[in-house]
């Protein structure tokens, strides 16, 4: 039963134009939702995070959505640039407890 | 200010053999999160603990596996009697206090066994 889905694999966008990865959750107990980037042998970092009291969070180039009602969220990245290409994980907790991971979608950004 | 650290980056084991796994947390963080990463997949939570304290094991295989988070050094994801199926990548993270609050990652230790 997996509670945080991200549909998409894969996503290729060219560079300067915007990137939208979505993410898709199921448990209506969460609250808090996150996105990290990992880049291949790292650690995920920290991009972006958004309470469910918000439906918008924005940060640079970096904007986080929030529909509750469809329990979707999704990052929108614009402009994209190269070093933009990554694996980004979607991510939710409850109570203040653990997050919850998506299988995470792979951005390549094109030049 | 260093980040967390984990050690080692890679081990080998061969069947039937103990993997210790170590993870430094951030200073001043009290809380620690365990993940592992099997190819083509996500990050599957695996044990939350405080200093002392396992707060949430709900991820933890109930056999083989087991964590501590001593008050003096670094946490401790111990898999005994490996199989090839513990192959993964092994992520620790840590975060200054309860609450909504991100987590800092190190970079994983990756497992193989052979």
């Amino acid at each position: 039963d997996q509670q945080v889905k991200q549909n998409s694999p894969s996503l290729s966008v060219q560079e300067g134009r915007i990137s939208i990865l979505n993410c898709d959750y199921t448990n209506s107990m969460f609250d808090y939702f996150l996105w990290y980037k990992k880049y291949p042998a790292e650690g995920p970092t920290f991009l972006i995070s958004i309470s469910s009291i918000k439906d918008k969070n924005e940060d640079g180039r970096f904007t986080v959505f929030l529909n509750k009602s469809a329990k979707h969220l999704s990052l929108h990245i614009v402009p994209s640039q190269p070093g933009d290409s990554a694996v980004y994980f979607c991510a939710a907790s409850a109570n203040a407890g653990k997050s919850t991971f998506g299988d995470g979608t792979t951005l390549t950004v094109k030049p | 200010n260093a980040g967390v650290m984990q050690n080692p980056r890679h081990l080998v084991r061969r069947r039937g053999q103990e993997a210790r796994l170590r993870c430094s947390p951030m200073k001043g963080h009290s809380h620690v999160y365990w993940y592992r990463q099997l190819p083509e997949e996500g990050l599957k939570f695996m044990v939350y603990l405080q200093k002392e304290n396992i707060i949430d094991e709900s991820g933890m295989p109930k056999e083989r596996f087991s964590a501590e988070f001593p008050k003096e050094g670094p946490s401790i994801l111990r898999i005994q009697q490996v199989v090839r199926g513990d192959s993964a990548a092994y992520f620790c993270a840590s975060s200054p206090f309860t609450g909504n609050t991100e987590a800092f990652f190190g970079q994983g230790t990756r497992l193989t066994v052979v």
